[in-house]
């Protein structure tokens, strides 16, 4: 089994549509966990990172049970800029270590 | 430069050459990583340094791939007898190895031809 699962997509959704990733892990020692963009033939740039508490950045919002093993990302109102691969990466220690990257999963927003 | 740099950012190779690819991290970052993302896939890890401990090289798919880091500061990954599965884009990161955000290179665009 993979150290982290996500739904590769596509989403396609229009401008103005919310959209919901999730994305599962295998460890139950994981700690760290975060939210990736990566732009087409450009480098994984980080989001958001994910706290128990859930979180919440402008239209993204992101939430963790780790008793399901089990990260989520909201995007409310999409915008056409927000067309992107969104990677999940967990990581089993408190100051990183090792991060472990889901295969990511693809959106488009169309107008 | 304030991010990580990485050279070359494109390299065209013969089978079986050796290549080195370069990666200058953020000053003062002092965890190093080495990823690879064939095209349409995944990232896969390959190689991650912290300070002065041992690296994790658990990633690393063959001898054939060797990483150091001089100094702890510029690392260089090394493909001995490149193969044509080897054709990547090799992203190299870095952060201040305090659990917060690592920052990416641009990538090395590695083709074997």
């Amino acid at each position: 089994r993979k150290e982290v699962e996500q739904d590769p997509g596509p989403f396609n959704v229009p401008e103005g549509a919310t959209v919901a990733f999730n994305c599962t892990y295998s460890n139950s020692a994981s700690q760290s966990f975060f939210w990736y963009r990566q732009d087409c033939r450009k480098e994984p740039k980080l989001l958001m990172s994910v706290y128990s508490s859930g979180n919440e950045d402008g239209r993204f919002t992101a939430q963790l049970n780790r008793a399901s093993q089990y990260i989520s990302l909201l995007i409310r109102d999409s915008k056409l800029s927000d067309s992107a691969t969104y990677l999940c990466v967990v990581s089993r220690g408190s100051t990183l270590g090792r991060l472990y990257f889901g295969r990511g999963t693809q959106l488009t927003v169309w107008p | 430069g304030a991010g990580v740099s990485q050279s070359p950012s494109n390299k065209v190779t013969e089978k079986g050459k050796d290549v080195e690819l370069r990666c200058d991290p953020i000053s003062g970052h002092t965890a190093l990583y080495w990823y690879r993302q064939s095209l349409g896939q995944g990232l896969e890890f390959l190689i991650y340094f912290q300070g002065n401990s041992a690296p994790d090289k658990s990633g690393l798919p063959s001898d054939r791939f060797s990483a150091e880091r001089t100094g702890g500061s510029v690392s260089t990954l090394t493909i001995q007898r490149t193969q044509q599965e080897d054709s990547a884009v090799y992203l190299c990161a870095s952060s201040a190895g305090n659990g917060n955000t690592i920052y990416f290179g641009e990538g090395s665009w590695l083709t074997v031809v």
